[in-house]
C-alpha cells in the first residue's frame, strides 16, 4: 500500500522554540493532507486540512498562528509549532489522501516541550 | 454534528476466540463511509476495513468483518480467530461522502490473552 512518511518521529525542544514536522507521501501525489493531534490514551482530533497551493483550513479552536501549515508540493506538507510550550506536548499524526476514498497515515511525531 | 461512539474502552479476548467491538454513530447524511482503524503500540494507524453506506453487504477482510446496520446507525467489528498481533487500540471512524474529514471514536483497547 501507499506510504506516508513523517519526520521526525520524536522531538524534544525547549519552551519558546519552534518545531517543524514533515509529512511526505512517498509513492503518490496528495493534493490534500491532514494533521491530527492525539493526547495520551485519547482519540485523534483533526487540527487542519492542508491543501496544496492554498491556505490550510483549520478546525474550530485550533490557532492558525500557533500551528503553521505549509503544503508547498504535492508530496510534502509541514506543520510548524511556533513558540512551543509544554501544553503543546502531544502526538501529532498526518495523513494523505490518495484518490477520493483512501487516506494513509504517517507513523506520527511525539513532541515533548520542556 | 456527526459523532462516533465506542462504548467499550477496553476488551479482552482469548487467543483464537472471536470478539466483537461496538460502534454507533450519528448523522443525518445518507452517503458516507465507515472505517475501523487499528493503532498498535507503534502508533501507526492501519486501516482494517471500510464500509460504504450505500452497500448493504457487510464488508469482510480475512478474519475481520463488520455488522453494518444503517437504520440503527451501528457498525460493529468482529475479529475471528484472534491472534496476539491483533492487540491494539481500535478506532471506529466516519466520513461523509462529500467531505474528506474523518471523525474518530474514542477507541477500544483490545487485549489478547494467550
Amino acid at each position: 500500500g501507499a506510504v506516508v512518511s513523517q519526520h521526525p518521529s520524536w522531538v524534544i525542544c525547549k519552551s519558546g522554540t519552534s518545531v517543524k514536522i514533515e509529512c511526505r507521501s512517498l509513492d503518490f501525489q496528495a493534493t490534500t493532507m491532514f494533521w491530527y493531534r492525539q493526547f495520551p490514551k485519547q482519540s485523534l482530533m483533526l487540527m487542519a486540512t492542508s491543501n496544496e497551493g492554498s491556505k490550510a483550513t483549520y478546525e474550530q479552536g485550533v490557532e492558525k498562528d500557533k500551528f503553521l501549515i505549509n503544503h508547498a508540493s504535492l508530496t510534502l506538507s509541514t506543520l510548524t509549532v511556533t513558540s512551543a510550550h509544554p501544553e503543546d506536548s502531544s502526538f501529532y499524526i498526518c495523513s494523505a489522501r490518495q484518490g477520493p476514498n483512501i487516506q494513509y497515515f504517517g507513523a506520527g511525531t511525539r513532541l515533548s516541550v520542556l | 454534528a456527526q459523532t462516533v461512539t465506542q462504548s467499550q474502552p477496553e476488551m479482552s479476548v482469548q487467543e483464537a476466540e472471536t470478539v466483537t467491538l461496538s460502534c454507533t454513530y450519528d448523522t443525518s447524511e445518507s452517503d458516507y463511509y465507515l472505517f475501523w482503524y487499528k493503532q498498535p503500540p507503534s502508533r501507526q494507524m492501519i486501516l482494517v476495513i471500510r464500509q460504504e453506506a450505500y452497500k448493504q453487504q457487510n464488508a469482510t477482510e480475512n478474519r475481520f468483518s463488520v455488522n453494518f446496520q444503517k437504520a440503527a446507525k451501528s457498525f460493529s467489528l468482529k475479529i475471528s480467530d484472534s491472534q496476539l498481533g491483533d492487540a491494539a487500540m481500535y478506532f471506529c471512524a466516519y466520513r461523509e461522502d462529500r467531505d474528506d474529514k474523518i471523525i474518530f471514536g474514542k477507541g477500544t483497547r483490545l487485549h489478547i490473552l494467550p
